[in-house]
């Protein structure tokens, strides 16, 4: 499985946006960008998912880099419901041509001041 | 409330015991996941079904482990003769084919004495 590198933590203050880098220089061609965030004593939660262009939800967005080799999220507003862990998760297709599983890391700890 | 459930939420067990974990999935998702997470460490990959087939399990998933999703609805983990290494967090994901976002249940804690 391709490998992603992120800070183990970051701090924001509350209000303002926040950007969570990942590198995953190995990533191949058909490597979707998954970023989950993990509140805490609680099962990790969606966040968004990228392939190659720019990608925008209601949570965040997802800022990829041309070469596919680094990935930025963007929480625009940063609340403290925002404190978490969050994985930046690569996921290759299998035999059947579908990404399934995740292979998660240790993830950014991102705390929000008030 | 519709999401993933997961019981029961928390097992304390002695070693040596077994222990089965349960899992509901959203209802209309064919595929389910299960994932284990030590203190520290992110979720780790153990098994997925698709329908009542299971299609790949992890070399973390020992012969003293075995999980099953009959009828292609609930899934059950089983953990025979646990040891003190099993204690973690044990979660459980399902989604649709061909959907990339997987939903989390809350998991089980297994605390292994």
């Amino acid at each position: 499985d391709a490998k992603t590198t992120q800070p183990n933590s970051m701090e924001s203050n509350e209000e303002e946006p926040v950007h969570l880098p990942c590198n995953h220089s190995t990533i191949s061609g058909t490597d979707y960008i998954h970023w989950y965030r993990q509140l805490p004593s609680q099962g990790p939660e969606y966040v968004i998912h990228g392939l190659t262009s720019n990608v925008n939800n209601r949570m965040a967005s997802l800022a990829i880099a041309e070469d596919r080799k680094s990935s930025t999220l963007i929480l625009h507003r940063a609340t403290l419901r925002d404190a978490a862990v969050y994985y930046c998760i690569l996921s290759g297709l299998n035999s059947g041509g579908s990404n399934y599983k995740l292979t998660f890391g240790k993830g950014t700890l991102l705390t929000v001041n008030p | 409330d519709t999401g993933v459930s997961q019981n029961p939420r928390h097992k304390i067990t002695k070693r040596g015991q077994n222990v089965t974990f349960r899992c509901d999935p959203i209802s209309e998702h064919n595929r389910l996941y299960w994932y284990r997470q030590t203190l520290g460490q992110g979720p780790e990959f153990l098994t997925y079904f698709q329908n009542e087939a299971q299609l790949e399990k992890s070399r973390l998933l020992s012969d003293r482990f075995s999980a099953e999703r009959p009828k292609g609805s609930f899934s059950t983990l089983e953990i025979q003769r646990t040891e003190q290494g099993d204690s973690a967090m044990y979660l459980c994901a399902s989604s649709l084919r061909g959907y990339n976002e997987q939903f989390f249940g809350p998991g089980t804690r297994l605390t292994v004495l």
